[in-house]
């Protein structure tokens, strides 16, 4: 039974373009969500999606968007890379669906390396 | 969502029995508290989950008072391979936006 799988694994940006980052969740689960995590921080909540749509978002700007498709996968965008968004994003899959079950417990991939130079 | 308190660092040798503590004085009613582990480079991954009282599973045991206003993780006979940075959150059920702090980095000494 695969876990969330994330591509790429390492990117290397300049300040001002985009970058898209890619997530597969676990299988039997419909929720995805993203965090960032800076260098010994905690992760940071980013924003949750479940039935293709946005149904949370934390403390981000706007030049963080996402998207989830028919199959569950999603993606991240950011636009206009600035020099604080290196980080470790991960993807986190939950099954809400059904009414909570696993509800608090999320599965997370290994993350994506995103630097910013 | 709750905030937890818990140290930043702690060192461990092998084969001991590791408590972890976490602080969350500000609680709900309906907030479950929860662990999660992570290694370098990886996710974080669940360990335990509780509301009250004593909770056990094949990796770990999570006590929790009456009051509820502090948790403690323990960790039978620590391996080199347990550490990690150890995470504490607090949240209602089914609420799956998770608030991490910096967690408390565990370093299991030979």
């Amino acid at each position: 039974d695969a876990g969330v799988t994330q591509s790429p694994t390492h990117l290397i940006k300049t300040r001002g373009q985009q970058v898209t980052l890619r997530c597969s969740p676990k299988s039997g689960h419909d929720t995805v969500s993203w965090y960032q995590q800076a260098l010994g921080q905690g992760p940071q909540f980013i924003f949750q999606y479940y039935e293709e749509e946005e149904r949370q978002r934390g403390n981000f700007p706007d030049r963080f968007s996402g998207h989830q498709f028919p199959n569950y996968s999603s993606e991240l965008n950011v636009n206009a890379l600035l020099l604080g968004d290196s980080a470790l994003y991960l993807c986190a899959s939950s099954l809400v669906g059904t009414g909570g079950a696993g509800a608090n417990v999320l599965t997370f991939g290994a993350g994506s390396r995103l630097t910013v130079l | 969502l709750a905030k937890t308190t818990q140290p930043i660092s702690m060192d461990s040798y092998e084969g001991q029995e590791v408590n972890i503590t976490c602080s969350h004085n500000n609680i709900a009613t309906n907030d479950y508290i929860t662990w999660y582990q992570q290694f370098p480079s990886q996710g974080p991954r669940f360990i335990i989950q509780g509301y009250k009282t004593k909770v056990t599973n094949e990796v770990a045991s999570l006590f929790i008072p009456a009051d509820r206003k502090s948790s403690t993780l323990s960790l039978p006979r620590v391996s080199l391979s347990d550490t990690a940075v150890y995470y504490c959150l607090v949240g209602p059920y089914g609420n799956n936006r998770l608030a991490f702090g910096k967690g408390n980095q565990v370093v299991v000494i030979p």
